[in-house]
């Protein structure tokens, strides 16, 4: 069964420090999506990653992917109380249909 | 502009009766997708469809319905049969293919008492 698990579930941050939310999947898969949830809201999608190794960048977020170790990392730089919100990975299934399994979210709170 | 629209935004029901959640998209986008979430869990895959008059079962479709008669359109029914209705549903839709992310609707929040 695939799983993909995200660590931590709960971060609570001081405004200007570092942290990264990791995300582990159980099967092959090139293809990961990091997605952002605000409270009662929608998904938006943050981050689009295709190939190991790869690494985008967005204002103080940074996401990679590491396909041989089946993890994903969404880095947050000097955090703002702005980014406090629920973060998801997604995993796109390599079975010729586009199913996206998605894990568990980190829900972030960074404090002023 | 281009998007996803979810109907109604809440919507009360009483046990036993089925109720149908609109999603209409006008992105010209093949596949489109219904998801549930749970307080505080992951999206949970209801059912999704990659063309017109074609879906297939997700991971949790027992006591849910769809069809796929226009290509902007994907109405999920939720039936008696689901034993937990109560939870917040989300549409999305993307061109299935590689490197395409979700694009997702504002959701509709079901509750049933």
């Amino acid at each position: 069964e695939l799983k993909v698990e995200q660590n931590p579930l709960f971060l609570s941050m001081q405004e200007g420090k570092n942290y990264t939310i990791y995300c582990n999947y159980s099967t092959t898969s090139d293809r990961l999506y990091w997605y952002r949830q605000d409270p009662g809201k929608s998904l938006e999608s943050l981050f689009v990653l295709l190939s190991n190794g790869a690494v985008k960048q967005e204002g103080r977020l940074m996401a990679s992917l590491d396909t041989k170790a089946r993890l994903s990392t969404l880095h947050i730089t000097a955090a703002v109380h702005d980014l406090s919100a629920t973060y998801f990975c997604a995993v796109d299934l390599r079975s010729g249909t586009y199913k996206y399994i998605f894990g568990t979210g980190t829900r972030l709170k960074v404090l002023a | 502009d281009g998007g996803i629209t979810q109907s109604p935004k809440y919507l009360f029901r009483k046990e036993g009766q089925n109720v149908t959640l609109s999603c209409e998209q006008n992105l010209n986008h093949d596949a489109m997708y219904w998801y549930r979430q749970d307080p505080g869990q992951g999206l949970r895959l209801i059912y999704y469809s990659q063309i017109v008059n074609d879906f297939q079962k997700g991971d949790i479709a027992e006591g849910y319905s769809v069809s796929r008669e226009k290509k902007e359109s994907f109405p999920l029914t939720v039936t008696s049969a689901q034993k937990n209705p109560t939870a917040f549903y989300l549409c999305a839709s993307n061109w299935g293919t590689y490197n395409s992310p979700l694009h997702f609707g504002n959701g509709t929040r079901l509750t049933v008492t």
